[in-house]
């Protein structure tokens, strides 16, 4: 199984729509979770941090479901401009480094 | 207040030779990770320096190597390139504890020939 995992997508959807990504992780004593935006060609910008209650900031919620070893992140009201690629980011145990997924791609159409 | 900056933007090299990319963290972020994106791949774990030290290493061949100097700036080297070291080379900066976010500069795009 591989450290993280993303379903790469694309996910094709209309404006205004309510879109979710998932995002699995193998290893139960991570500590950290983050998603990232990274558009086509560009750097990685952090999106969110993904704490144990869960977290909101604006139309996006991100979820940590310990359990089930996954973290998700919902976006409400898609707009043209949330089109990107979404990557998962999990500590690798004991460091800060991250270990990211592959990302999955969005694309909001009119 | 200024973010994590790389340079150069573009670096052509030519198979065999050396490239050595910099790296400026944010300012009060002492540790540095460099991250390698090929083409249609992930982001996949390089080096990470933090306090002037080596911490971390991804599973990379040892003609990867950098340094991290006393203002916390580093700089990423990379030996006898091949074609397949083409890719984006990101670097990041953090606090350096586990729970800290890192914030990534723009990248240094290198292709080698």
């Amino acid at each position: 199984r591989k450290e993280v995992e993303q379903d790469p997508g694309p996910f094709n959807v209309p404006e205004g729509a309510t879109v979710a990504f998932n995002c699995t992780y193998s290893n139960s004593a991570s500590q950290s979770f983050f998603w990232y935006r990274q558009d086509c060609r560009k750097e990685p910008k952090l999106l969110m941090s993904v704490y144990s209650s869960g977290n909101e900031d604006g139309r996006f919620t991100a979820q940590l479901n310990r359990a089930s070893q996954y973290i998700s992140l919902l976006i409400r009201d898609s707009k043209l401009s949330d089109s990107a690629t979404y990557l998962c980011a999990v500590n690798k145990v004991g460091y800060s480094t991250l270990t990211f997924g592959k990302g999955t791609m969005l694309l909001v159409s009119p | 207040e200024a973010g994590v900056t790389q340079s150069p933007t573009h670096l052509i090299k030519t198979r065999g030779q050396q490239a050595t990319l910099r790296c400026s963290p944010i300012s009060g972020h002492t540790s540095v990770y460099w991250y390698q994106q090929a083409l249609g791949l992930g982001l996949q774990f390089l080096l990470w320096y933090d306090e002037g030290e080596e911490r971390n290493r991804g599973n990379f061949p040892p003609r990867f190597s950098g340094r991290q100097f006393p203002n916390y700036s580093s700089e990423l080297n990379v030996n006898a390139l091949e074609l397949e070291d083409s890719a984006l080379y990101l670097c990041a900066s953090s606090l350096g504890t586990v729970r800290t976010e890192a914030f990534f500069g723009q990248g240094t795009r290198l292709t080698v020939v």
